[in-house]
C-alpha cells in the first residue's frame, strides 16, 4: 500500500545545477501538490495540479516548475537550483470531491544546495 | 504574512494529562481546517477535521475546537500517550483544495 511516494529522498546540489523531483500516487487522485518546510516557516504550497495537464501557482512558486503529464506522477522542477531553496520539499494528493479532502503525504526529499 | 498561526513552537505535557494546542487564522474566508500529525522522517498524517458550520468535533481521544468570532481552533487530546509525540500542524481552507498551514506545534508527552 504505496500511497505517495517520493523519490529521491535526498539529494545535494550545487548552485545553478537543476534536478526534478519526481512524486508518484496510486490512489487514483485528482488534485497533487507540491509543499516546502522550512524552520520557522511551516508549509508552504509551491505548485499544485487539479488534474492530469493542469498545473497552477501556489505561495511560493519562484524558481520551480511542475509538469503533470499523467494523473498519477507530478514533477517538480529546479532549473537553476539556489542555496535558498534548500528544503524538505513534500508531495501530497488528494480526491476531488467532496471538497475539502484531506491531503496524503510522503515522506518528503531532503534538498541541501551549496 | 502567515494567514495560520501556531505561536506555541512546543508543548510538553504528562502522560495521561490533557494536550492542548492551539492555532488562530486572520482569514474570515476560511471555512474548513484540519490537523496533521508529523513524525520525524515521515510526512504528515492526516488526524482531525472541521467544517465552519460546526463548533466541536470529535474523534476518539482527538476533539477539535473551533471559535469563528476569534478566529481561532484548536486540538484536545485527552488522555495524552508517548505515541503522541509528534510535530502537529493545523491548516485552513477557504475554497477549493489549497490549504494554508500553520508553523507546527512539537508535542512531547512525558510518560
Amino acid at each position: 500500500n504505496a500511497g505517495v511516494t517520493q523519490t529521491p529522498k535526498f539529494r545535494v546540489l550545487k548552485t545553478g545545477q537543476s534536478m526534478t523531483l519526481l512524486c508518484a500516487q496510486d490512489m487514483n487522485h485528482e488534485y497533487m501538490y507540491w509543499y516546502r518546510q522550512d524552520p520557522g516557516m511551516g508549509l508552504r504550497l509551491i505548485h499544485y495540479s487539479v488534474g492530469e495537464g493542469t498545473t497552477a501557482k501556489g505561495e511560493v512558486p519562484d524558481g520551480y516548475n511542475v509538469s503533470r503529464l499523467k494523473k498519477q506522477n507530478f514533477l517538480l522542477g529546479l532549473e537553476s537550483a539556489a542555496p535558498s531553496q534548500t528544503s524538505v520539499y513534500f508531495c501530497a494528493s488528494s480526491r476531488r470531491t467532496p471538497s475539502n479532502q484531506p491531503q496524503h503525504f510522503g515522506d518528503g526529499t531532503r534538498l541541501s544546495i551549496l | 504574512d502567515q494567514q495560520v498561526k501556531q505561536n506555541s513552537p512546543s508543548l510538553s505535557v504528562q502522560e495521561g494529562r490533557i494536550s492542548i494546542l492551539n492555532c488562530d487564522y486572520t482569514n474570515s474566508m476560511f471555512d474548513y481546517f484540519l490537523w496533521y500529525k508529523k513524525y520525524p522522517a515521515e510526512g504528515p498524517t492526516f488526524l482531525i477535521s472541521i467544517s465552519s458550520i460546526k463548533d466541536k468535533n470529535e474523534d476518539g481521544r482527538f476533539t477539535v475546537f473551533l471559535n469563528k468570532s476569534a478566529k481561532h481552533l484548536s486540538l484536545h487530546i485527552v488522555p495524552s500517550q508517548p505515541g503522541d509525540s509528534a510535530v502537529y500542524f493545523c491548516a485552513a481552507s477557504a475554497v477549493g483544495n489549497q490549504f494554508y498551514f500553520g508553523t507546527g506545534t512539537s508535542l512531547t508527552v512525558i510518560p
